[in-house]
């Protein structure tokens, strides 16, 4: 069975830093650009950060550019996100999720998807 | 403000066909692949439709994408309780060197 399992959530005060891990089974990472997206409460998807299979291309949305870092492990199979200067609009469910692209890591689609990890900023 | 616009909301009786239209612009829809995924509620989202118009094998025909010019649409035929939920566009936009979403449409089975 193909799964992404997401780990590294919880509460965090605001500036503070927590790292999101993401590890895959049924399936190798190694052949696919990886991806985080983030859902709010009550609110839509958005795109965070997306990094290609050898981690040529990497991309990051610009309300995360300079707090987050995306980094992968195709050894251990999985995906990681190193999220820095927290702030209470990062509020949010963090979706891990597989994905194709195309020239210069644009990418295509995302699947599959994780279950999501619940990040919490409040003082 | 997403740079894809969805409408917030459609909705059918069951049977019927309900069509989702997301508006772009060349940045985005107009040079790159579109997708669309379902999220019912409470769960993670669902890839339905990938590169315009095709479809993961687990994905029935009663869904199905297009794309011309500067939008995509989505269709669901046969509409099914099971299908209410969420649906959002997605495509990447050159000029933000950003993957974008629409802001999502619920979908109601009347």
């Amino acid at each position: 069975e193909v799964q992404l399992v997401e780990s590294g959530g919880g509460l965090v005060k605001p500036g503070e830093s927590l790292r999101l891990s993401c590890v895959a089974s049924g399936f190798f990472v190694s052949t696919y650009t990886m991806n985080w997206v983030r859902q709010a409460p009550g609110k839509g998807l958005e795109w965070v950060s997306s990094i290609s299979s050898s981690s040529t291309y990497i991309y990051y949305a610009d309300s995360v550019k300079g707090r987050f870092t995306i980094s992968r492990d195709n050894a251990k199979n999985s995906l990681y996100l190193q999220m820095n200067s927290l702030r209470a609009e990062d509020t949010a469910v963090y979706y891990c999720a597989g994905g194709g692209s195309g020239a210069f890591g644009v990418v295509s689609w995302f699947d599959p998807w994780g279950q999501g990890t619940l990040v919490t900023v409040s003082s | 403000q997403s740079v894809l616009t969805l409408p917030p909301s459609v909705s059918a009786a069951p049977g019927q066909k309900v069509t989702i239209s997301c508006s772009g612009s060349s940045s985005n829809i107009g040079n790159n692949y579109v997708s669309w995924y379902q999220q019912l509620p409470g769960t993670a989202p669902k890839l339905l439709i990938y590169e315009n118009n095709k479809r993961p094998s687990e994905i029935p025909d009663r869904f199905s994408g297009s794309k011309s010019g500067t939008s995509a649409t989505l269709g669901i035929t046969g509409l099914q309780t099971g299908d209410e939920a969420d649906y959002y566009c997605g495509t990447w936009d050159s000029s933000l060197s950003a993957y974008v979403f629409g802001a999502g449409t619920k979908v109601t089975v009347l």
